[in-house]
């Protein structure tokens, strides 16, 4: 089946360093959207991609799209204790009424204060 | 903001049980999801509904599990005879539009014994 995989599965960083993880599919993706998950927390929305190279920024975070639409990345500069938890890549896709998304594997960032 | 709700946030049952996790959607919203997530795993897909009827389930949501809006509001996710590996955090998700963001509710945490 359909799978997206992430690395590093765990990546802990010194506050103030930067953290980056990866989402490379095997197949084309249509879209590439990226979550987070505190811990204890439920899947919270941070952005889609939708086009090839396409670049996002969100104060301290970068979202790449690649440009065959295989991969992703987020990087996040100067990280703070408030950036911990887990980090997925995600598709939406489906047909007919609904979608659903596939999410990766995950990239759980812990940070020392 | 608008938010999905999810009740209850925990719940322990005995292995053959039959449990009812029940969701709020956004009120807005017309599409709604339920996805499961095993301790330290990843947010996996279980069922779409649309309209009244599933529009599509994972390989997942075999013939112990059922979804039904009973009324305008709720959204519920039954499951007949639980089994231990049924163990997990059970997030429900409502979107307006097909293809939108998906917005998660806080997730039912549901242990078998």
């Amino acid at each position: 089946g359909q799978q997206v995989m992430q690395i590093p599965q765990y990546q802990h960083v010194q506050e103030g360093e930067d953290f980056t993880t990866y989402c490379n599919s095997s197949t084309t993706l249509s879209n590439i959207q990226w979550y987070k998950q505190r811990p204890g927390g439920h899947p919270v929305f941070l952005i889609q991609l939708v086009k090839s190279g396409e670049v996002k920024k969100q104060k301290r975070l970068t979202f790449q799209f690649g440009e065959a639409k295989k991969n992703s990345s987020l990087h996040i500069t100067a990280t703070q204790t408030t950036d911990v938890g887990t980090y997925f890549c995600a598709e939406i896709t489906g047909y007919s009424s609904a979608s659903k998304i596939i999410f990766g594997s995950g990239t759980r960032l812990s940070i020392r204060p | 903001e608008p938010e999905v709700t999810q009740t209850p946030s925990h719940q322990v049952t005995q292995m053959g049980q039959e449990v009812i996790l029940r969701c709020v959607p956004i009120s807005n919203h017309l599409y709604f999801y339920w996805y499961r997530q095993i301790l330290g795993q990843k947010v996996e897909f279980l069922v779409s509904f649309y309209n009244n009827e599933i529009s599509e389930k994972s390989e997942i949501f075999d013939d112990q599990f059922s979804v039904e809006r009973p009324d305008g509001s709720n959204f519920t996710l039954k499951i007949r005879s639980t089994k231990l590996e049924d163990s997990a955090m059970y997030f429900c998700a409502s979107t307006e539009q097909e293809q939108e963001t998906q917005y998660f509710g806080p997730g039912t945490r549901l242990l078998v014994l």
